[in-house]
């Protein structure tokens, strides 16, 4: 295991299809993050996940997204009724978070280019 | 709200040379990370250095130092050395310590290119 990865790494759609992104996170780690980053910007929290537990997300996270994070491993973000709006840079990233400690260095994964045309 | 901005989209240097890149953030908060991360075109982000705010020394990896200023909320980045594989764009990133927390604050970014 050699880091964080995701897939797809490209992904076009239509306009009002549904897609879904995975990410991998580095195998020891516990703690898993989504953001979105959008042209000349800086990446964007979006959500994040203890084990199978989802601790807090941003308002930028609309009814039309669901992360999900089942057995504590992988997690999927799924975007529903997708909307040119939702064209972005996906990228997950994993830490590792002893009991109350704050967790450490976030490691990122390559991201998922998401265009929506 | 916290905030991080970064004031200098672009920043060249040449080869073997030293540039520093700026970091000014907004926050309340008496206890926090600041961290530099740096994206390589087409490629992930990987940490660059970090920052704890308790602590007075400034944080040093190898060509890479910081000038953490509590005081003034600045955490600029110094690059020694300059070489072709420093060009890529660097995100300044606040975090607070707070236990019910968990996210990234970031700047817009500074491309730095690095000219032979």
């Amino acid at each position: 295991d050699t880091g964080v990865s995701q897939n797809p790494r490209h992904k076009i759609t239509k306009r009002g299809q549904n897609v879904t992104f995975r990410c991998d996170p580095i195998s020891e780690h516990n703690r898993l993050y989504w953001y979105r980053q959008t042209l000349g910007q800086g990446p964007e929290f979006l959500t994040y996940f203890q084990n199978e537990a989802q601790l807090e997300k941003s308002r930028l996270l609309s009814d039309r997204f669901s992360a999900e994070r089942p057995k504590g491993s992988f997690s999927t973000l799924e975007i529903q009724r997708t909307e040119q709006g939702d064209s972005a840079m996906y990228l997950c990233a994993s830490s590792l978070a002893f009991g109350n400690r704050v967790a450490d260095t976030q490691y990122f994964g390559p991201g998922t280019r998401l265009t929506v045309l | 709200a916290q905030t991080v901005t970064q004031s200098q989209p672009e920043m060249s240097v040449q080869e073997a040379e030293t540039v520093t890149l700026s970091c000014t953030y907004d926050t309340s908060e008496s206890d926090y990370y600041l961290f530099w991360y740096k994206q390589p075109p087409s490629r992930q982000m990987i940490l660059v250095i970090r920052q704890e705010a308790y602590k007075q020394q400034n944080a040093t990896e190898n060509r890479f130092s910081v000038n953490f200023q509590k005081a003034a909320k600045s955490f600029s980045l110094k690059i020694s050395d300059s070489q072709l594989g420093d060009a890529a764009m660097y995100f300044c990133a606040y975090r607070p310590r707070a236990l019910n927390t968990d996210k990234l604050i970031f700047g817009t970014g500074t491309r730095l290119q690095v000219f032979p």
